[in-house]
């Protein structure tokens, strides 16, 4: 296991909700990335948090956003949900900002109705 | 087009063959190449690099090809256990940290 965790494991939301998802990195590790893998398709960056700054954003809406603590813990943040939001939802933490070899988490599946 | 894209499969193997897969990507600054191998419903882990000399890691050979923005990925000798969904990856110089997968190729590796 990589020691990255995420919570919860399954969520079933409407359209038209809010959701939070929630990722702990791994134990010295202080960039978090997240991104969206829909059905039968590869995993697509939505945005990364080194020190608690956003550092960089891949194709996503607004309604996209997120947080990372101190702690270096994260949070993904999706507004107004829709029903193409329906995927899994990875985290991935890196031992620094720009690393390119990432632990991935066991991610959280949204499912919007 | 997109930016990384991959054999469409699924391969369906017998145990023993060898398969070998093919990633295609569009943007000539990538700088990092990987594969990630993904077990079904589960999180996507990191496979082996690929390097211009190309790698080798017991079973498993990966090839990188700068001139034609080609990678491959060869599976020796097929095992049960091989059967996931196996995804290219690239990065950017300018992005380091941003992972571009491709869409995956299943493998299923038959008795």
């Amino acid at each position: 296991e990589t020691g990255v965790t995420q919570s919860p494991t399954h969520l079933i939301k409407t359209r038209g909700q809010q959701v939070t998802l929630r990722c702990s990195s791994q134990s010295g590790h202080n960039t978090v990335s997240w991104y969206q893998q829909a059905l039968g398709q590869g995993p697509q960056f939505i945005f990364q948090y080194y020190r608690e700054e956003e550092n960089g954003r891949g194709n996503f809406p607004p309604r996209f956003s997120g947080l990372q603590f101190p702690n270096y813990s994260s949070e993904l943040n999706v507004n107004a949900l829709e029903l193409d939001d329906s995927a899994l939802y990875l985290c991935a933490s890196s031992f620094r900002q720009g690393d390119n070899e990432q632990f991935f988490g066991p991610g959280t599946r949204l499912t919007v109705l | 087009r997109k930016e990384v894209e991959q054999d469409p499969g699924p391969f369906n193997v017998p145990e023993g063959a060898t398969v070998a897969f093919n990633c295609t990507y569009s943007n000539s600054a990538s700088q990092s190449f990987f594969w990630y191998r993904q077990d079904c419903r589960k999180e996507p882990k990191l496979l082996m690099s690929v390097y211009s000399s190309g790698n080798e890691d017991g079973r498993f050979t990966a090839q990188l090809n700068r001139a034609s923005q080609y990678i491959s990925l060869l599976i020796r000798d097929s095992k049960l256990s091989d059967s996931a969904t196996y995804l290219c990856v690239v990065t950017s110089y300018n992005q380091g940290g941003k992972l571009i997968f491709g869409q995956g190729t299943e493998l299923s590796v038959k008795p």
